[in-house]
């Protein structure tokens, strides 16, 4: 099984700046990684896949760099809606398909 | 636009078997070979692959629950079933179907539907 840690696990950042949130493979991956924002009570949505990819109608603001086992999504601008939890996925190696343990994106 | 909707009972008992439902509309199960995920949250955590499956039965499963999951789709309603037997408290959860993008792959996940909390307690 592939284990994704992705790091840190909480991150405080201020509306207006720059975000980078990290997710390692314990075994490469090659592209088939993607990101996911999850906001309270709501199901994930895809935003990156591929993975710097983004999906239809996510912003540009966005994107996602990496390969093999390190992994990086970045947001250039944050915005009051960007604040929630992200997570990354691997569905290079299955079954089964994995999830990190999620970065907490929070407004300092 | 593909929508995904699960529903089931909120409340199971340990030992039983949780039985869930996901019903999709705007399109048909059996209009390309989609591998269709089962995916849940506990409470405050984070996200668990269960397993995925396509209409022509071609299932995978997570084998930290193999032996106690059951995938099946029904063409002719255009829904997919799961079932989770011996359940205990560990299977509470928010349970999520979704499928991918493409055909042919289990990921990336696109369409989700909005989850439904399933309880397990005497």
């Amino acid at each position: 099984e592939i284990v994704l840690t992705q790091s840190p696990a909480t991150l405080s950042v201020s509306p207006g700046e720059r975000a980078t949130l990290s997710c390692r493979a314990s075994q490469g991956v090659s592209s088939n990684l993607a990101w996911y924002q999850q906001k309270p009570g709501q199901a994930p949505r895809l935003l990156i896949f591929g993975p710097s990819t983004r999906a239809t109608g996510v912003p540009a603001r966005f994107s996602g760099s990496g390969s093999g086992t390190e992994f990086t999504l970045t947001i250039s601008s944050l915005q009051s809606e960007d604040f929630a939890v992200y997570y990354c996925q691997q569905y290079n190696e299955w079954p089964p398909i994995t999830f990190g343990q999620g970065t907490r994106l929070e407004i300092k | 636009q593909v929508q995904l909707q699960e529903s089931g009972p909120g409340l199971v008992k340990p030992s039983e078997t949780l039985s869930l439902t996901c019903t999709v509309s705007g399109g048909s199960i059996s209009s390309g070979t989609y591998y269709w995920g089962w995916i849940r949250q506990p409470p405050g955590k984070g996200l668990e692959w269960i397993g995925s499956m396509s209409y022509t039965g071609t299932t995978y499963y997570n084998p930290s629950l193999k032996g106690r999951i059951a995938m099946s789709a029904d063409t002719s309603k255009n829904l997919l079933s799961l079932q989770l037997n011996s359940v205990t408290a560990a299977d509470t959860a928010v349970y999520y179907c979704a499928r991918p993008l493409t055909p042919y792959a289990l990921g990336p996940l696109h369409y989700w539907g909005q989850g439904t909390l399933v309880t397990v307690s005497s």
